[in-house]
């Protein structure tokens, strides 16, 4: 089983749309999340921190769910420009590794 | 302007030749991290630092080598030991663990 697992997509949402994405990781012992944004073919970039009550940036809100070992990430209202990868990170227990998603795919549709 | 800096963007490779991929940064940060990436695949660590004069295997380290004379640069060597060099190599670096900071990337190519 894989450290940290999400569905790789696509997800095709039309413009103005809602979508959430989720994420589950192995290790109880995880103690800091994140999502990451990747453009095709650029560097990831920090998109926020996920913490344990939850936490929102405009558009975009993360959430723990530390029982059943997950994360997810709402997006409302989808831009055009919200088309790209998400990853789904996870801190490796004690280790302060990042251990990285394979990535969900966003294409938002006019 | 501060940032992570990697080159070439491109780079073809025969096989069994050594590369190094370059990496350098302006942020003062002081650890530093090698990562691969696949298609379907996550970001793999091969390599980090968290310090000048230190540093530590990932989980892929087979195959590469690094040194860190710097502060600012992280180089990394693929040798011609590694079996699958082809792949996007991402650097990065951060003050703490949750800030990391990515460069642009190079794309190895073996031909």
């Amino acid at each position: 089983r894989k450290e940290v697992e999400q569905d790789p997509g696509p997800f095709n949402v039309p413009e103005g749309a809602t979508v959430a994405f989720n994420c589950t990781y192995s290790n109880s012992a995880s103690q800091s999340f994140f999502w990451y944004r990747q453009d095709c073919r650029k560097e990831p970039k920090l998109l926020m921190s996920v913490y344990s009550s939850g936490n929102e940036d405009g558009r975009f809100t993360a959430q723990l769910n530390r029982a059943s070992q997950y994360i997810s990430l709402l997006i409302r209202d989808s831009k055009l420009s919200d088309s790209a990868t998400y990853l789904c990170v996870v801190v490796r227990g004690a280790t302060n590794k990042l251990i990285f998603g394979t990535g969900t795919l966003l294409a938002v549709q006019p | 302007d501060g940032g992570i800096t990697q080159s070439p963007k491109y780079l073809f490779r025969k096989e069994g030749q050594n590369v190094t991929l370059s990496c350098e940064q302006n942020l003062n940060h002081d650890a530093m991290y090698w990562y691969r990436q696949d298609p379907g695949q996550g970001l793999r660590l091969i390599y980090y630092s968290q310090i000048v004069n230190d540093f530590q295997k990932g989980d892929i380290a087979e195959g590469y080598s690094v040194s860190r004379e710097k502060k600012e640069s992280f180089p990394l060597t693929v040798t011609s030991a590694q079996k699958n060099p082809t792949a996007f190599y991402l650097c990065a670096s951060s003050i703490e663990v949750n800030e990391q900071f990515f460069g642009p990337g190079t794309r190895l190519t073996v031909l």
